[in-house]
């Protein structure tokens, strides 16, 4: 298995323009989410999904969509990029909605928007 | 706004030694789970403690938990140089498997 897997690691965006960051997962699990870690400030939650069709916010979702197609890919799309959502940016997966499982985390993509 | 504080910020040691990580949270939670990150890397699961938990053992890992005090200890006995990276803990407060994560603790083993 490949476990969860993001692309791209690395991408630079001038201000306003839009991209999606691509997440994907080959374990079938139901859970997947993504996260913002920024320096000082650990990891906080953009958007979860609990299966395919179901998506939710999470701490700090404005300036990103989301949408759950399929159980495998988790998309995170920035509409119009600002300066503050430079950050590096991790998906997750586990396997079902219950907080009892483990989280499995992609490598990251580090964004840079200038 | 984060959950958990995480005690200290830095911690340097010798290879050997052993390494304490505190997490205070502040709702109630229904797991702790704490995770590791090597730079530049993503996170790795380490352990989980359920919320009627008071202690749990992974190796040479040692977790503990007073929900009473909402806190969380992280002990890593005989440290080695490649328990070099951040440990966080992150809690789960409706078994939604929303993870609320604490700023993290920068552990340096020098060999």
């Amino acid at each position: 298995n490949a476990g969860v897997t993001q692309t791209p690691k690395f991408q630079v965006l001038k201000t306003g323009q839009s991209m999606t960051l691509q997440c994907a997962q080959d374990m079938n699990h139901e859970y997947m989410s993504w996260y913002r870690q920024d320096p000082g400030m650990g990891l906080r939650l953009i958007h979860y999904s609990v299966g395919a069709g179901i998506t939710d916010q999470g701490e700090v979702p404005n300036g990103y969509n989301v949408s759950r197609s399929t159980t495998e890919d988790f998309p995170l799309r920035l509409l119009s990029a600002a300066p503050s959502q430079t950050s590096v940016y991790f998906c997750a997966s586990k396997e079902g909605g219950q907080g009892l499982d483990e989280q499995y985390f992609g490598p990251g993509t580090r964004l840079t928007v200038t | 706004s984060q959950q958990g504080e995480e005690d200290p910020q830095a911690l340097s040691i010798q290879e050997g030694e052993n390494a304490t990580m505190n997490c205070s949270y502040k709702t109630s939670i229904n797991n702790l789970q704490w995770y590791r990150q090597n730079s530049g890397r993503g996170l790795v699961h380490l352990i989980l403690i359920r919320s009627n938990e008071r202690e749990k053992h992974s190796g040479r890992l040692r977790v503990t938990l007073d929900t009473s005090k909402k806190s969380s200890s992280l002990l890593i006995t005989a440290s080695r140089a490649a328990d070099t990276a951040s440990y966080f803990c992150a809690t789960d407060n409706g078994n939604t498997g929303k993870l609320i994560f604490g700023q993290g603790t920068t552990l340096q083993v020098k060999p």
